[in-house]
């Protein structure tokens, strides 16, 4: 089945700067990969996806990256803010779980003022 | 609000008791999932429901029943649980399998 890696599991950045959060999948058929951020008290949340047909996508401060052929797909926030402070999750999908989607561990992310 | 809405937002149970987790969208999303969320480790998928009917149970125990009577509400029966299965249950819908989940905010589950 699949298998999502994710790194790092903590990152503190300063404000302004830039994070970046990396993740592998292990089934080649995954053509999905959405990433998610959870913030204290509330469930995650979808911020951004990317399907297979293209290589990258962005949404204001925020990118996704993916190489299908190295199977991994990085998430970029650019002039991170306090509130970017959170918890991100990567996911993917996968032929044979075509009804879900596989999570990676988390990365808890801090943006010191 | 997300939509996705989860009642009760905590919960405190004994070992021996049965209660039941609430799960309500009005989205028109047809897939609604149970996931378990315990400290430092990955989201766990229990249950998928696509269209009422159950799709995947990921191995989860017995002591977990779920039951999704129409498309816009889940509920997750709890018996004789154990202290290990304390946690955050997050309920999730998607409008089909390959779409983006919204979550619930959760309940968060002790057993005593």
């Amino acid at each position: 089945g699949e298998n999502v890696e994710q790194h790092p599991s903590t990152l503190s950045v300063q404000e302004g700067d830039s994070a970046v959060i990396k993740c592998t999948y292990s089934d080649s058929a995954s053509n999905y990969f959405p990433w998610y951020k959870q913030e204290l008290g509330k469930g995650p949340q979808l911020i951004i996806d990317i399907r297979s047909n293209v290589g990258e996508k962005k949404d204001q401060r925020i990118a996704v990256t993916l190489n299908k052929t190295a199977k991994h797909f990085s998430l970029h926030i650019t002039e991170t803010q306090p509130e970017d402070s959170a918890v991100y999750f990567c996911a993917a999908n996968g032929e044979t779980s075509y009804d879900k989607v596989i999570f990676g561990p988390g990365t808890s992310l801090s943006v010191i003022p | 609000e997300t939509g996705v809405t989860q009642t009760p937002r905590h919960l405190v149970m004994g070992m021996t008791n049965k209660k039941s987790l609430k799960c309500e969208q009005h989205l028109g999303h047809n897939a609604m999932y149970w996931y378990k969320q315990s400290a430092k480790k990955p989201l766990e998928l229990m249950f998928v429901y696509n269209f009422k009917e159950q799709t995947e149970n990921n191995s989860v125990p017995s002591r977990f029943s779920p039951e999704c009577p129409n498309s816009s509400h889940l509920f997750l029966h709890l018996h004789t649980l154990q202290p290990e299965d304390s946690a955050l249950y997050l309920c999730a819908s998607s409008q089909d399998r390959d779409y983006g989940y919204t979550f619930g905010s959760g309940t968060r589950l002790t057993v005593v």
